[in-house]
């Protein structure tokens, strides 16, 4: 079946800091999102990316299909970016997972001042 | 904008006992789905279903199972509660697009004793 493999488990940030999340997975994509979470909270999309290169002010996704990877990039985090980031992929369709979404463990990620 | 809720919130129940989960939507969503969050992991699918009175199993099916009364309505039923199923439970809703997300509800946290 489908596998998502995201690094780090865990990140710790010292504020101002520049971080980049990897999602990694293992089959033909549709499309690939990123969402945060906070503790006991529940999940914002961040990114709705299937390929190449988005940006929406200090967040930068970039899907390569072919590397079969997908990343995040925070820069200057500040402490409100706290929370767990979770990569989800959505199958093609001929791999009986279209729309529906294999999730990634996720990375915690604490900003500190 | 987008709205998905769930009730209740939190709940403790006996092993072997009967919990209904339930999920409304306001988005006119086609898609709807639960999923399971364990601490420290990432989301697992559960049961989805694209129309009402009709449902699909997903990932992790046993042990649970689902009801779609209506578009808005999507309700997750365990019928013998099990220790192992003490969790967040999330509910989902989205429309068949090449554009569309997954808007998440808040989740309810199940314990089972």
């Amino acid at each position: 079946g489908q596998q998502v493999q995201q690094s780090p488990t865990s990140l710790v940030l010292q504020e101002g800091e520049n971080a980049e999340l990897q999602c990694n997975f293992s089959t033909s994509l549709n499309s690939m999102q990123w969402f945060y979470q906070r503790p006991g909270g529940s999940l914002i999309s961040v990114f709705y990316n299937p390929s190449g290169t988005k940006q929406s002010g200090r967040l930068t996704s970039t899907t390569v299909i072919k590397e079969r990877r997908s990343s995040l990039h925070i820069s200057s985090s500040q402490i409100t970016d706290s929370g767990t980031y979770l990569c989800a992929m959505e199958g093609g369709m001929l791999s009986g997972s279209f729309n529906k979404l294999t999730f990634g463990a996720g990375t915690r990620l604490a900003v500190c001042p | 904008e987008a709205a998905v809720t769930q009730s209740p919130r939190s709940k403790v129940a006996v092993t072997g006992g009967k919990v209904t989960l339930s999920c409304h939507q306001t988005n006119n969503h086609d898609y709807m789905y639960w999923y399971r969050q364990d601490t420290g992991h990432g989301l697992r699918l559960i049961h989805y279903s694209y129309v009402a009175d009709s449902t699909e199993k997903g990932d992790i099916p046993d042990g649970y199972k689902a009801s779609r009364p209506s578009q808005e309505n999507f309700s997750l039923i365990l019928e013998l509660a099990s220790l192992s199923q003490t969790a967040v439970y999330f509910c989902a809703s989205s429309d068949l697009g090449d554009q569309d997300t997954q808007y998440f509800g808040p989740g309810t946290r199940l314990l089972v004793l």
